[in-house]
C-alpha cells in the first residue's frame, strides 16, 4: 500500500537555526498536505500541495513538491521557540486515504 | 461551519475491560471519517477509515472496531483491552482528498 517515509524523526536546533523536514515514497504521489502537532495537541493542517515542483511559503515556511511528485520538504527559516512541533506529510493517493509519514519532532533550544 | 467533537479527552481502563470512543462531526454531509492511534512520541497510525454508512475499511488487524452507525457518528471500541491499545486517538474528517480536520484526541491509559 501506499507509504510516506519522513526523516528525521527528531531535530532540536538553537533559536535562529534553520531547519528541514523531509518526506519521500517510492509510488507518484496524486498530492502532499503538511500538519503541526504542538505538544499535547492535535495535528492541524498547514497546506496542501498537487502540482509537480510547486512551491509554497506561509511566512518562514516553505514547502516544496518534487518534479516527479515522489518527495516533499517542510522548510523553516530562522527557528523560533513557538515552532516546537511535531511536522507530518501526509498524502491521500488515489483512494483518499489519508495516511501520514512518521513525523519529525522539532525542539528549539532559547 | 464544520466541526468535530470527540470525548472523552482522558480516559483509564482496566485490561479486559470494553472500551467505547465516539466521534461527531457538524456542519457537513458525507465526509470520509478516521480513526488514528499515536503512541507516545511516535507518528500517526491510521486504523480505520470510511467513506460512508456502514463502510469500514480497518487498516490494521488489533483489538478493535469501528462502526458509523449515521452519517456524521464514527464509533471506536473493544470488547476487551490490552495494555498495547493505550494510546492518543484521534478521529479526523475531511472531502475526497482535501485537508483533515482532527478532534481533541482522547487520551487512553490501560492499566
Amino acid at each position: 500500500g501506499q507509504q510516506v517515509m519522513q526523516i528525521p524523526q527528531y531535530q532540536h536546533v538553537q533559536e535562529g537555526e534553520d531547519f528541514t523536514t523531509y518526506c519521500n515514497s517510492s509510488t507518484t504521489l496524486s498530492n502532499i498536505q503538511w500538519y503541526k502537532q504542538r505538544p499535547g495537541g492535535h495535528p492541524v493542517f498547514l497546506i496542501q500541495l498537487v502540482k509537480s515542483g510547486e512551491v509554497k511559503k506561509q511566512k518562514r515556511l516553505t514547502f516544496q513538491f518534487g518534479e516527479a511528485k515522489k518527495n516533499s520538504s517542510l522548510h523553516i527559516t530562522a527557528t523560533q521557540t513557538t515552532d516546537v512541533g511535531t511536522y507530518f506529510c501526509a498524502s491521500s493517493g488515489n483512494t483518499g486515504k489519508l495516511i501520514f509519514g512518521q513525523g519529525t519532532t522539532l525542539q528549539v533550544k532559547p | 461551519s464544520q466541526t468535530i467533537h470527540q470525548w472523552p479527552a482522558t480516559l483509564v481502563q482496566p485490561v479486559g475491560s470494553p472500551l467505547s470512543l465516539e466521534c461527531t462531526v457538524e456542519g457537513t454531509s458525507n465526509p470520509n471519517l478516521y480513526w488514528y492511534r499515536q503512541a507516545a512520541g511516535r507518528g500517526l497510525q491510521l486504523l480505520f477509515y470510511s467513506v460512508g454508512i456502514g463502510q469500514i475499511s480497518s487498516e490494521v488487524p488489533q483489538n478493535l472496531s469501528a462502526s458509523r452507525p449515521q452519517d456524521r457518528q464514527f464509533i471506536l471500541s473493544s470488547k476487551k483491552l490490552l495494555l498495547s491499545d493505550s494510546g492518543f486517538y484521534l478521529c479526523a474528517w475531511n472531502w475526497g482528498v482535501t485537508e483533515a480536520f482532527f478532534g481533541q484526541g482522547t487520551r487512553l491509559t490501560v492499566v
